[in-house]
């Protein structure tokens, strides 16, 4: 159990509905970050958040937001779904590992999200 | 730009078997590396990293990983695998200042018996 909870575990939507995915990090962990893993792109970086604040953005569309709550909790907003966004979004979180270093990502289970 | 390479999508070996999983990377600056493990159906776990310091590293699970500078490599290796290890690995890069890690798109790994 890496600390990391997300949920729902699974998820079906249909194509232009919205969705909200939610993480809970490692106590006293202050980043998350969101990641999109599908058969054909792998696992690809979308957003990091550290207390409060967007930190750092990646391959993510603008139909996807992301924010993290005063209590550290993240959701992340999926909206006009589409087929293609079917995949396993994973939620971690780290901790400072001293000299300004990433620290160690801690991977929740993952949520799988299916559009038909 | 930043990028990792793991070149074998696929890879079986027999149990008791060495192993030998390869990652390239590039990034401009020191780079920290990083191996992760995901059995089915399950998040991903840090087998082990690389700041800086002595270029090989242990893990768990017996598992050490090699950082060759000259070569761009971070090659995760174990002496004699267990069917236990049957999972996907992935290869991944940060570094100092950014706070994106870059996956590689992973390595399956089958064991058999």
């Amino acid at each position: 159990d890496s600390g990391v909870t997300q949920t729902p575990k699974h998820l079906i939507t249909a194509t232009g509905q919205r969705v909200t995915l939610r993480c809970s990090p490692r106590s006293g962990d202050l980043s998350v970050y969101w990641y999109q893993q599908s058969l054909d792109q792998g696992l690809q970086f979308l957003i990091q958040y550290y207390n409060g604040e967007e930190r750092a953005k990646g391959n993510i569309l603008e139909r996807f937001s992301a924010q993290q709550f005063p209590d550290l909790h993240s959701e992340l907003n999926l909206s006009s779904l589409e087929l293609g966004d079917s995949a396993l979004y994973f939620c971690a979180s780290s901790g400072l590992a001293g000299e300004n270093r990433p620290g160690e990502l801690f991977f929740g289970e993952g949520s799988r999200l299916t559009v038909l | 730009a930043q990028s990792v390479t793991q070149p074998d999508i696929h890879i079986t070996v027999s149990e008791g078997a060495s192993l030998e999983l390869r990652c390239n990377y590039s990034y401009g600056a020191t780079p920290y590396l990083f191996w992760y493990v995901q059995s089915p159906g399950q998040g991903l776990q840090l087998l082990l990293k690389y700041f800086s310091g002595d270029t090989l590293v242990q893990g768990i699970k017996g598992f050490e990983a090699e950082f060759k500078r000259s070569q761009s490599s971070f090659n995760l290796r174990k002496p004699s695998v267990h069917w236990s290890d049957a999972a996907e690995y992935f290869c991944a890069v940060g570094g100092p200042g950014t706070y994106k890690y870059i996956f590689g798109t992973g390595t399956r790994l089958k064991v058999l018996a």
